[in-house]
């Protein structure tokens, strides 16, 4: 049971760079969405997507992008890094069924922009 | 609109110690509630939910009930160990595409 896959764990960019963070889930989950915790701080939302070729924004999408043309694929761009985009980022899917709302997370992808 | 207001950390306790950690929310919908717990370096996952009022979700230790009449879902557990020193975040899902999360509480038990 994969579940939810993100890569890389851990990146290096440097201002100006630009990269992508891959998740995919084998749970076969409508519901996918990306989100950014700071150090000692909450999650904040960055895209979401309610199907495949459905994306929308959320609270903080300045300086990324999304695609979604797969269920199961959902990899968030980062265009021009600024040190700003230092955070983890959380790939997430949610369940339907006999769990609804339950939300299945990554391990993480640790950014550090300098 | 909807929310999510849990206690503020860090909590700091000695082993076998009682732990709460009270969570409360508005929503103007039927929401379901959960608990995730984040351990160090690590991704959130599920620790336990309540769909409906009166509900009690349990887990590893952990019990929260699912209160109507004063919107909250606190987290409790009779006796924590070192092992659950972790960040724990209350959150609601009224349906659809949005979860909404609480801050997110900081708990370090001490050996």
């Amino acid at each position: 049971n994969a579940g939810v896959t993100q890569t890389p764990k851990f990146r290096i960019l440097k201002i100006g760079q630009s990269m992508t963070l891959q998740c995919t889930q084998d749970m076969n989950h409508n519901y996918m969405y990306w989100y950014r915790q700071d150090p000692g701080m909450g999650l904040k939302l960055i895209y979401y997507s309610v199907g495949a070729g459905i994306t929308d924004k959320g609270e903080v999408p300045n300086g990324y992008n999304v695609s979604r043309s797969t269920t199961e694929d959902f990899p968030l761009r980062l265009e021009l890094a600024a040190p700003s985009q230092t955070s983890v980022y959380f790939c997430a899917s949610i369940g339907g069924g006999g769990s609804p709302g339950e939300l299945f997370f990554g391990e993480g992808s640790r950014l550090t922009v300098l | 609109g909807d929310s999510v207001t849990q206690m503020e950390g860090p909590v700091t306790l000695s082993e076998e110690a009682f732990l709460t950690i009270n969570c409360t929310y508005t929503a103007t919908g039927y929401p379901s509630l959960f608990w995730y717990v984040q351990y160090p370096g690590e991704g959130l996952q599920l620790l336990l939910k309540a769909t409906k009022a009166d509900d009690k979700g349990s887990n590893k230790g952990f019990e929260a009930t699912y209160r109507k009449e004063t919107t909250s879902f606190h987290l409790e557990k009779g006796s924590v160990q070192v092992s659950d020193s972790a960040v724990y975040f209350c959150a609601l899902y009224t349906g659809g595409f949005k979860t909404i999360f609480g801050a997110g509480t900081r708990l370090f038990v001490k050996a």
